[in-house]
């Protein structure tokens, strides 16, 4: 059974600060692995989403990182604002769960103005 | 494009009481998932739909809980009788088709079971 683990499960930084949210993973065998954000009262939105062949995606001030040999998946947010505060979620798909999402618990980030 | 929308968004409910959560998912989307969230850990899926068909329904506690997509649009989530584990944000999701990686989620409805 796939096991998703985010570390830390929280954190805060000062405004202007690069943000480093990692994410790691039990069965290697990934299909392709998303970064979510959730705001308080709100679902989720997907942020970048890395298939298994490829190293990193980058979205404006977002870039993700897959590393598939060592179970491991590194979201960098750049520059942070506090509009960036909000809960992190990684979620990976595999084969051997007919491509259903597993999603770790997250990681809760709060930048100071 | 309307989002996906879900009603109620708080619940508070006693214990082995019934509740029903509704969903509608954005026009045209072919697929639709309901998820648990409890406080602290990610989603975990519940049941999944391909238009009025069930996908995948292994993690429901079908003792208790039981869905339905009518017509293949709508979708009701209910619990009966409610426990205290019952706790949790729902989250209704829906994609465009089964092998999609775009899920669109509502806002969810918060329950607490007392």
């Amino acid at each position: 059974k796939q096991e998703v683990t985010q570390i830390p499960a929280a954190l805060s930084v000062p405004e202007g600060e690069n943000l480093v949210l990692n994410c790691s993973f039990t069965d290697s065998a990934i299909y392709n692995l998303q970064w979510f954000r959730q705001d308080p009262g709100k679902g989720l939105t997907s942020l970048l989403l890395i298939q298994s062949s490829q190293r990193e995606q980058t979205s404006g001030r977002l870039n993700a990182s897959l590393d598939k040999s060592s179970g491991r998946s590194t979201l960098y947010i750049a520059a942070s604002q506090p509009g960036d505060s909000a809960t992190y979620l990684c979620a990976v798909r595999t084969r051997s769960n007919d491509y259903k999402l597993s999603f770790g618990a997250g990681t809760t980030v709060t930048v100071r103005a | 494009e309307a989002g996906v929308a879900q009603s109620p968004r708080y619940k508070i409910i006693e214990k082995r009481q019934s509740v029903a959560f509704w969903c509608n998912p954005i026009s045209g989307h072919a697929t639709l998932y309901w998820y648990q969230q409890i406080l602290g850990q990610g989603p975990k899926l519940l049941i999944q739909f391909q238009n009025n068909g069930v996908v995948d329904d292994s993690q429901l506690p079908k003792d208790r809980f039981s869905a339905e997509r009518l017509k293949g649009v709508d979708s009701t989530l209910k619990i009966q009788p409610a426990k205290l584990e019952d706790s949790a944000v729902y989250l209704c999701a829906s994609s465009p088709g089964e092998k999609s990686y775009e899920q669109y989620f509502g806002p969810g409805t918060r329950l607490t079971v007392t």
